[in-house]
């Protein structure tokens, strides 16, 4: 099954633990996406790859690093979480960056909750 | 400026009934794409119905579809014959240009709380 694959789905954690969201896709998507959804500010990318070893900062990046070694995976590192980065977290893919086709669509992974005490 | 915003924070619509979650944007690029995004209590997000800026037509999938104004840069969407499944957050959400660099972030919106009751 096509997919986006998030681990943990669910985290407590507490401040300055580091830790690692992993996110998997296996429909060899050239674009992947990393965004935060917090109450009554819908979805915010934090940071995104084009391609393999290519990343780059959206809005949100402060506090958060990613890594794209490989084509299917693209991790994202809180290396001092603090509770400002409590929230709901999405990893996404697309086939490619940018085209406006429909089949460009983005996919979502399931989510992962993060509550940093 | 919000590039999208949704208007309604939340809405009631009886089981059967058409429903218009509305969605204005802003941008001054040619070319862009709307999308809408279904998110149920189980938190996924569920991609609804795409829009192309050079589209003629408005988009249609089963009962969602999207009344398309360009001149009023609106993109509602709306959905017939609801059902008790509906009952969920709705996000619209837009990517802008055909560069590679301007095209990768999808800009969402606040979201639209529906509630369909019997």
């Amino acid at each position: 099954e096509a997919q986006v694959t998030q681990n943990p789905r669910y985290l407590i954690t507490v401040t300055g633990k580091k830790l690692t969201v992993t996110c998997s896709q296996n429909m060899n998507h050239e674009y992947m996406s990393w965004y935060r959804q917090d109450p009554g500010l819908g979805l915010r990318q934090i940071y995104y790859s084009m391609n393999v070893e290519v990343t780059d900062k959206g809005d949100v990046p402060e506090g958060y690093k990613v890594s794209r070694k490989e084509k299917r995976n693209f991790p994202l590192i809180l290396e001092s979480p603090s509770p400002n980065q409590t929230s709901l977290y999405f990893c996404a893919s697309s086939l490619k960056p940018s085209g406006m086709h429909g089949a460009n669509v983005l996919t979502f992974g399931a989510g992962s909750r993060l509550t940093v005490l | 400026a919000q590039k999208i915003t949704q208007t309604q924070p939340g809405m009631f619509v009886q089981e059967k009934e058409a429903v218009t979650l509305d969605c204005t944007y802003d941008t001054s690029d040619p070319s862009y794409g709307l999308f809408w995004y279904k998110q149920p209590s189980s938190g996924e997000m569920i991609f609804l119905i795409y829009q192309g800026s050079y589209d003629q037509q408005n988009a249609t999938e089963g009962r969602y579809s999207l009344n398309f104004q360009k001149a009023r840069k609106s993109a509602n969407l709306v959905i017939s014959a609801s059902q008790l499944g509906d009952s969920a957050m709705y996000f619209c959400a837009m990517r802008e240009g055909e560069d590679r660099f301007t095209a990768s972030k999808l800009t969402f919106g606040t979201g639209t709380r529906l509630q369909v009751t019997l």
